[in-house]
């Protein structure tokens, strides 16, 4: 049974556009989102995060938006870059539980059109 | 800068062997990760490490063990290697709850049994 959830297994942007990615999770438990980047034969590297204290947190060309109630987070990204084509996980944990396990979504690929 | 080193990039290994996988963090992390990512399944926790010589298990632990006998130190095991266990393996190290952060991953490795 999948906690964090990532619908979209692609999407494909134009270069200088938004690329909105999206997360869904089921544990009421989690406290804190993170996303991360893999682009391929290289481990992920992580991108921003977001405690559920906050709705918004903000780095640059990345903002990420937590919705509580509907149990939904996203990525945005703006402009989108020829750089930014790699898969993108979504994570989650409950630290406020003291439980440090870090669950992924399955991951979106997004494709930068030039 | 922190390191999370694993021993090897690529690796084959023949079915029913007994494979070791090490990873080394340099950042003093108290919480290690073991994961594997599969195309369309993400990445999926094997086993999780919160302290030397403590362990649990995540999502998909049959078929793996652990041991973290040093902090800077975790190996996963693969006691008789089999071919749906072909994979890429990556390994991760963070701090403890309390100091919400991300993870910092190893560049993987491509594990291929035969």
């Amino acid at each position: 049974d999948q906690q964090v959830k990532q619908n979209s297994p692609s999407l494909s942007v134009q270069e200088g556009r938004i690329s909105i990615l999206n997360c869904d999770y089921t544990n009421s438990m989690f406290d804190y989102f993170l996303w991360y980047k893999k682009y391929p034969a290289e481990g992920p590297t992580f991108l921003i995060s977001i405690s559920s204290i906050k709705d918004k947190n903000e780095d640059g060309r990345f903002t990420v938006f937590l919705n509580k109630s509907a149990k939904h987070l996203s990525l945005h990204i703006v402009p989108s870059q020829p750089g930014d084509s790699a898969v993108y996980f979504c994570a989650a944990s409950a630290m406020r539980y003291r439980d440090d396990k870090i669950i992924f979504g399955k991951g979106t690929r997004l494709h930068i059109l030039p | 800068d922190v390191k999370v080193t694993q021993s090897s990039r690529y690796l084959v290994k023949r079915t029913g062997e007994k494979v070791f996988l090490e990873c080394v963090q340099d950042m003093d992390h108290e919480n290690m990760f073991w994961y594997r990512q599969d195309p369309g399944l993400g990445l999926r926790l094997i086993y999780f490490s919160y302290d030397v010589k403590m362990k649990e298990k995540g999502d998909i632990p049959e078929g793996y063990s652990v041991s973290r006998e040093k902090k800077e130190r975790f190996s996963l095991i693969l006691e008789s290697a089999s071919t749906n266990q072909t994979s890429m393996y990556l390994c991760a190290s963070g701090p403890s709850s309390g100091f919400p952060s991300e993870a910092f991953f190893g560049q993987g490795t491509r594990l291929t049994v035969v």
